[in-house]
């Protein structure tokens, strides 16, 4: 079984561009997650979704970012414009909450704004 | 405070040796605890997942919650380098929400 698939594994842009992080979550699960990863803050979760609906987006950090799922096989987390202190590893998980709170993480997208 | 406290390490212990992983936490609403091991450039991957208190043994790996003390250990015994990785302690409420700590590095020394 595919794991949970992003893209792209590496961005580099200049300040002030538009980026947009893409995840395709496992088969059969109805929760996504969408974290960053820094040295100095660890892993934050910024929004999830159950069922396509976003259910909590209170560690989106500011306007500048969004995300949506328009079906249960896509989502997409979007920075624009985006800043240098965006740089981060971006993380999509998922699960099936039958599950519990077992989560699978795909392997990131690595973000540098420059 | 910060709702879940981890050191971050690092951690360089001999091959062989037991390891211990520590986190402490304040919201006494967490009732799921877990583990993830992180390699250097990949996403966490699950290690050990436990309910409520008590204690967990997979293999090598044990994992005990104390509710009482706000408190979670992860024991790794027979260490191996392969062990060396950044890891992770867990905790949810029963949403879906899981706060993560920040990890700690761990170097197993061959």
């Amino acid at each position: 079984d595919a794991g949970v698939i992003q893209s792209p594994r590496h961005e580099v842009t200049e300040m002030g561009q538009e980026v947009t992080l893409r995840c395709k979550p496992i088969s059969g699960h109805n929760s996504l997650f969408w974290y960053r990863q820094t040295m100095m803050r660890g892993l934050e979760l910024l929004i999830y979704f159950n069922n396509n609906v976003p259910i909590d987006d209170s560690g989106m950090p500011e306007d500048r970012f969004s995300a949506k799922m328009p079906n249960a096989s896509f989502s997409t987390l979007k920075i624009q414009p985006s800043e240098p202190r965006d740089s981060a590893v971006y993380f999509c998980a998922s699960s099936r909450r039958t599950q519990g709170n077992t989560i699978y993480f795909g392997e990131g997208s690595w973000l540098t704004v420059v | 405070q910060k709702e879940v406290e981890q050191d971050p390490g690092p951690l360089s212990v001999p091959e062989g040796a037991i390891v211990s992983l520590n986190c402490t936490y304040s919201n006494s609403a967490f009732q799921y605890f877990m583990w993830y091991r992180q390699y250097s450039r990949k996403g966490p991957e699950l290690l050990m997942y436990t309910y409520s208190s008590g204690n967990k043994e997979d293999g090598r790996f044990t994992a005990q919650v104390d509710k009482s003390s706000k408190y979670i250990s992860l024991f790794i015994r027979d260490s191996q380098p392969s062990d060396s990785a950044t890891y992770l302690c867990a905790m949810s409420a029963g949403d879906d929400k899981i706060i993560f700590g920040k990890g700690t590095r761990l170097h197993i020394l061959p």
